[in-house]
């Protein structure tokens, strides 16, 4: 039963266009939405996160895009740098369950020259 | 990695052994993970624990036991090991003064390979 949906699976983008990728979540009490960002060979580690009572959280090149009543939430990386190439995973959690989150299925990002 | 050593790195083994995989944290944080990665799959909770001897199941616990005799050290036990199991599996911390929406710590993993 997968919670929280994750597109595309795999992304490429040209150096210095805009990288988005989206995730469906099903569950109305997830209240806490993040995203990490992995290396090959290293764990995941925390990009940005947001929560419901905001519609877009922006930090640097990076924003979170929130749409409740959607149950959707989005990721856009701006000027896409080499450097960006990385898997992506959304997440889900709620209050009360010790920061147990919710992965997505991972997107694949490849930033070319 | 915010202090998180798994060992071992690298492991082959063959179907039916027991393996134990060990998490060691140096930030004294409370909560503690074990986590699965699988391509199509993302990242799947085994078990986790919330304190010195309290630990809970995850999405995926078949198969697996866990262990938390010291706030630092976290121990998965595969009691015998199947193909099934062949996974990268990471070990995360959280600080665990919230109960809920903490920043999670991880390691660098460990590649299983089950033959």
């Amino acid at each position: 039963q997968q919670q929280v949906k994750q597109s595309p699976q795999s992304l490429i983008v040209q150096k210095g266009g805009i990288s988005i990728i989206n995730c469906a979540y099903e569950n109305t009490a997830f209240d806490y939405f993040p995203w990490y960002q992995q290396f090959p060979g290293k764990g995941p580690a925390l990009l940005i996160a947001i929560r419901p009572d905001v519609s877009e959280k922006k930090e640097g090149r990076f924003t979170i895009s929130f749409n409740k009543s959607a149950k959707q939430f989005s990721l856009h990386i701006m000027d896409s740098q080499p450097g960006d190439s990385a898997t992506y995973f959304c997440a889900a959690d709620y209050t009360g369950t010790a920061s147990k989150l919710t992965f997505g299925t991972g997107t694949r990002l490849q930033v070319t020259l | 990695d915010a202090g998180i050593t798994q060992s071992p790195r690298h492991k082959v083994t063959e179907t039916g052994t027991p393996v134990t995989l060990r998490c060691h944290q140096t930030e004294n944080h409370r909560y503690m993970y074990w986590y699965r990665q699988d391509p199509g799959h993302g990242l799947r909770l085994i078990h986790y624990s919330y304190g010195v001897k309290d630990t809970d199941k995850g999405e995926v616990s078949d198969g697996y036991s866990v262990s938390r005799s010291k706030t630092e050290d976290f121990l998965l036990t595969l009691e015998s090991a199947t193909s099934s199991q062949t996974s990268v599996y990471f070990c995360a911390t959280a600080l665990g003064v919230d109960i809920t929406n903490e920043k999670l710590f991880f390691g660098s993993g460990t590649q299983l390979s089950v033959l």
